[in-house]
């Protein structure tokens, strides 16, 4: 059974450009969330979705981040434009609402901006 | 201010030794606490989930604890491996509307 698929894996670009994070959840798994982990900070929750709609978008730290998620299989999370305090690990993980709160993350994209 | 602080930071042992991680938690309401393991590049996966009516639980090598008087749980690792290296983090739910409130981490590393 496939778990959270998250790409890319790896992205490296420079200041001012956009990014696109792309998230498929778990079929069946109704709450998608997108984290944020630095050393600092660690996990920090940007936003979350039940249902595909946008529940608590409150740690979307600007206006340059913005996310979608157009249908129960596939979410993306977009920064435009980058800065290199946006570097860090992005995560996607997805659950079922209602249940004991278990997240079944995704394997990250760490991005890199120069 | 729902906060969970966890400690230490970060611990060196030797492989075949036990630990302890310690996780402090001032979320209210509680509905349950679960220890995560993160490996180096990985995503966290949880490793046990701890409710208010239970003090102890274990998984292997894994035995978590909770007191839910004084808002305390611990994770002890018996006869540790090379494999146990990793960062483990403490959450608490709330329970219902997703209210999840993760701790910044315990880095473990398991040496020869």
């Amino acid at each position: 059974d496939a778990g959270v698929i998250q790409s890319p894996r790896h992205e490296v670009t420079e200041m001012g450009q956009e990014v696109t994070l792309r998230c498929k959840p778990i079929s069946g798994h109704n709450s998608l969330f997108w984290y944020r982990q630095t050393m600092m900070r660690g996990l920090e929750l940007l936003i979350y979705f039940n249902n595909n709609v946008p529940i608590d978008d409150s740690g979307m730290p600007e206006d340059r981040f913005s996310a979608k998620m157009p249908n129960a299989s596939f979410s993306t999370l977009k920064i435009q434009p980058s800065e290199p305090r946006d570097s860090a690990v992005y995560f996607c993980a997805s659950s079922v609402q209602g249940t004991t709160g278990e997240l079944f993350f995704g394997e990250g994209s760490r991005l890199t901006v120069l | 201010k729902n906060q969970v602080e966890q400690s230490p930071q970060s611990l060196i042992i030797l492989e075949g030794k036990n630990c302890t991680l310690q996780c402090n938690y001032t979320v209210s309401p509680f509905s349950n606490l679960r220890w995560y393991k993160q490996d180096t590049g990985r995503g966290p996966v949880s490793l046990t989930i701890m409710t208010f009516s239970e003090n102890t639980k274990s998984n292997g090598r894994y035995t978590a604890t909770l007191d839910a008087d004084t808002k305390q749980s611990s994770l002890h690792i018996t006869a540790s491996q090379l494999s146990d290296s990793a960062s483990y983090i403490c959450v608490v739910w709330t329970g219902g509307g997703n209210k999840l409130t993760f701790g910044t981490g315990t880095q473990l590393k398991v040496e020869l």
